[in-house]
């Protein structure tokens, strides 16, 4: 079975301050990296995804990957309570199976 | 364009009962899934099919749970009988190659 770890939290943030949420995966033959966010009672959204080693930018979110290291992470700036949310760190293999981890609660406080 | 899309949303049942979950994925998309998802988890892959064939199912328990994708396109996934521990979030999501997968709204099944 293909791992994906992410803490679980919850990770506490003031509002206006930067969130940093990190994810390990155990496939060196990984290619394709997610970031889902998923607010209580709804499926999962897609907000970041990246297939190349470097640092990834849209708006306030900038995802970064380290393939050598097998980890990614999710950078949120400027935090807002409505990005108060469980996210998803998600892998996908060459075969094309996406594997999740369990998922770290974020709550942004004003 | 239409997302993928689930159905029923919610569905609850009593213990022994069979059920059954449909998805009709984006069109164009080769790739379907299906999750179940508990509270607090992340979600876990029961299936996955590319096309009509299912090349993923290692995590689908087979004595109770089956799936088919016809024609390649929209997709039921079975559970008979239920039980009580089957209670969850069944999500279905689809995607094409190495891009993102988009999920449906999922259907929140309670068994009583």
């Amino acid at each position: 079975q293909k791992e994906v770890e992410q803490n679980s939290g919850p990770l506490s943030v003031p509002e206006g301050a930067i969130a940093s949420l990190n994810c390990t995966y155990s496939d060196r033959g990984s290619q394709s990296f997610f970031w889902y966010r998923q607010y209580s009672g709804k499926s999962p959204e897609l907000i970041m995804f990246i297939y190349s080693n470097g640092d990834k930018e849209d708006g306030r979110f900038t995802a970064q990957l380290n393939k050598a290291s097998q980890y990614v992470s999710l950078l949120i700036r400027d935090s807002q309570p409505s990005d108060s949310a469980t996210y998803l760190c998600a892998v996908k293999d060459s075969g094309y199976a996406l594997n999740f981890g369990k998922g770290t609660s974020l709550l942004v406080t004003p | 364009e239409a997302g993928v899309v689930q159905s029923p949303r919610y569905k609850i049942i009593e213990k022994k009962q069979p059920v059954a979950f449909w998805c009709n994925p984006i069109s164009g998309h080769n790739t379907l899934y299906w999750y179940r998802q508990n509270l607090g988890q992340g979600p876990e892959l029961l299936i996955r099919y590319e096309n009509e064939e299912a090349v993923d199912d290692s995590q689908l328990p087979k004595d109770r749970f089956s799936a088919e994708r016809l024609k390649g396109v929209d997709s039921t996934l079975k559970i008979q009988p239920a039980e009580l521990g089957d209670s969850a979030v069944y999500l279905c999501a689809s995607s094409e190659g190495r891009s993102e997968a988009f999920f449906g709204q999922g259907t929140r099944l309670t068994v009583v």
